[in-house]
């Protein structure tokens, strides 16, 4: 059985830094592209970009370029979400989701990250 | 910058159907494949069409998409609306620089 799961809920400060990961099974890790998303609270879905696990090629949408950093260890199958400096406009839910040629097919659960002072 | 337009709600009686537009900011929809997510409350979303109009395995043949070049949009319609249906619809799709983008999303109301 394919699964993505996804680490959980994390509660920061502002300025802190935070990694969320994306652990998948039940596939071949590499064979697959990983997108992650972003929803804030009470919007729709952004598409933040995605990772080629087989030699850690990145695509970033421009609205999170130089924002975030996405990053994968094909050793363990676990793909990461990571930011150096959280603002309070970072809280929202993150999705993993293992990417297909057109669109996705498996999603993990989604983590919360909370930014507050 | 490409975006994808839908509307914000939408609602119908069980057993009706309805349809979900997702108009194209520029260039022709037709250029790159459409997809729909469901998002019922609380949960992540799921795939219910890839490809403008292929539905994935254990999705109702009540789901259904469309593309129509005259007016750049693409069509989600649900048939023999159940109340399960209810949930908010995405569409998506690629820009010219292949970067993914989603529509506003389309709450759907089952009354």
């Amino acid at each position: 059985e394919v699964q993505l799961v996804q680490s959980g809920a994390e509660v920061k400060k502002p300025g802190e830094s935070l990694r969320i990961s994306c652990k998948g099974s039940g596939y071949s890790f590499t064979n697959y592209w990983i997108t992650w998303v972003r929803q804030m609270p009470g919007k729709g879905l952004e598409w933040m970009g995605r990772i080629d696990p087989s030699d850690s090629y990145t695509d970033y949408s421009p609205s999170f370029q130089g924002h975030v950093t996405i990053s994968a260890d094909k050793s363990t199958s676990t793909a990461y979400l990571q930011w150096s400096s959280l603002k309070a406009s970072d809280t929202a839910m993150y999705y993993c989701a293992r990417q297909l040629d057109y669109g996705v097919d498996y999603w993990g659960q989604g983590t919360l990250v909370t930014v507050s002072s | 910058n490409f975006m994808l337009t839908q509307p914000h709600s939408v609602s119908e009686s069980p057993g009706k159907t309805v349809t979900i537009s997702c108009t194209g900011s520029s260039g022709s929809i037709a250029s790159n494949y459409v997809q729909w997510y469901q998002q019922r409350p609380g949960s992540a979303p799921t795939i219910v069409i890839y490809e403008d109009n292929q539905r994935p395995s254990g999705v109702p043949d009540r789901f259904s998409g469309s593309i129509d070049n005259s007016s750049n949009s693409a069509s989600l319609t649900i048939s023999g609306l159940k109340t399960e249906d209810e949930a908010d619809y995405y569409c998506q799709s690629d820009d010219s620089s292949e970067n993914w983008v989603f529509g506003g999303g389309t709450k759907l109301t089952v009354l």
